[in-house]
């Protein structure tokens, strides 16, 4: 178990909704990252909070968005929905904005849009 | 603009043999880390091993080594007395000093037989 805690792990939607993940880090973890990843992409960077502020962005849709809470939980919103944003959504946490830490992932959430 | 390289799309193995998973990438960034990540077929992703690109030993973690050479940009993943819970895919990522975000390959599939 890595402490990083992914909801749902499975979701189910259909196209033209909105579902928002949702991700909470490991105990004292301040960064939380989005992954996106999907058959034909591989696993690609969504984007990165620290502390409540976005710190870094990657090849996120701008029908995605996220957010960090107060409490350091993040959420993912997706809208539009297409068949292609079927993936495996990944959220991971590390200790510090940047340098080698390692970033430990949450179990993901598989997303169908159907 | 870091790339990661995984030329193995599958491998095979049988139980109780060692095991060599290779990773190269390409980095222009002086200092970086490099990490490798098991996803089992039940899709979480699992960190297994780190590795600095100014460490002077390879990392050892249990049964899985690093075996890093910088010169040839290789950070190959030994896995040694391989099990059937070994079978899965493996991903390589790197994350230069100064970022947060990692880069991954395209990941090898595993497979041990008994």
């Amino acid at each position: 178990d890595s402490g990083v805690t992914q909801t749902p792990k499975h979701l189910i939607t259909a196209t033209g909704q909105r579902v928002t993940l949702r991700c909470s880090p490991r105990s004292g973890d301040l960064s939380v990252y989005w992954y996106q990843q999907s058959l034909d992409q591989g696993l690609q960077f969504l984007i990165q909070y620290y502390n409540g502020e976005e710190r870094a962005k990657g090849n996120i849709l701008e029908r995605f968005s996220a957010q960090q809470f107060p409490d350091l939980h993040s959420e993912l919103n997706l809208s539009s929905l297409e068949l292609g944003d079927s993936a495996l959504y990944f959220c991971a946490s590390s200790v510090e904005a940047r340098g080698n830490t390692e970033a430990f992932f949450g179990q993901g959430t598989r997303l169908t849009v159907v | 603009a870091q790339k990661i390289t995984q030329t193995q799309p599958g491998m095979f193995v049988q139980e109780k043999e060692a095991v060599t998973l290779d990773c190269t990438y390409d980095t222009s960034d002086p200092s970086y880390g490099l990490f490798w990540y098991k996803q089992p077929s039940s899709g979480e992703m699992i960190f297994l091993i780190y590795q600095g690109s100014y460490d002077q030993q390879n990392a050892t973690e249990g049964r899985y080594s690093l075996n890093f050479q910088k010169a040839r940009k290789s950070a190959n993943l030994v896995i040694s007395a391989s099990q059937l819970g070994d079978s899965a895919m493996y991903f390589c990522a790197m994350r230069p000093s100064g970022y947060s975000t990692l880069t991954f390959g395209k990941g090898t599939m595993l497979l041990v037989s008994p």
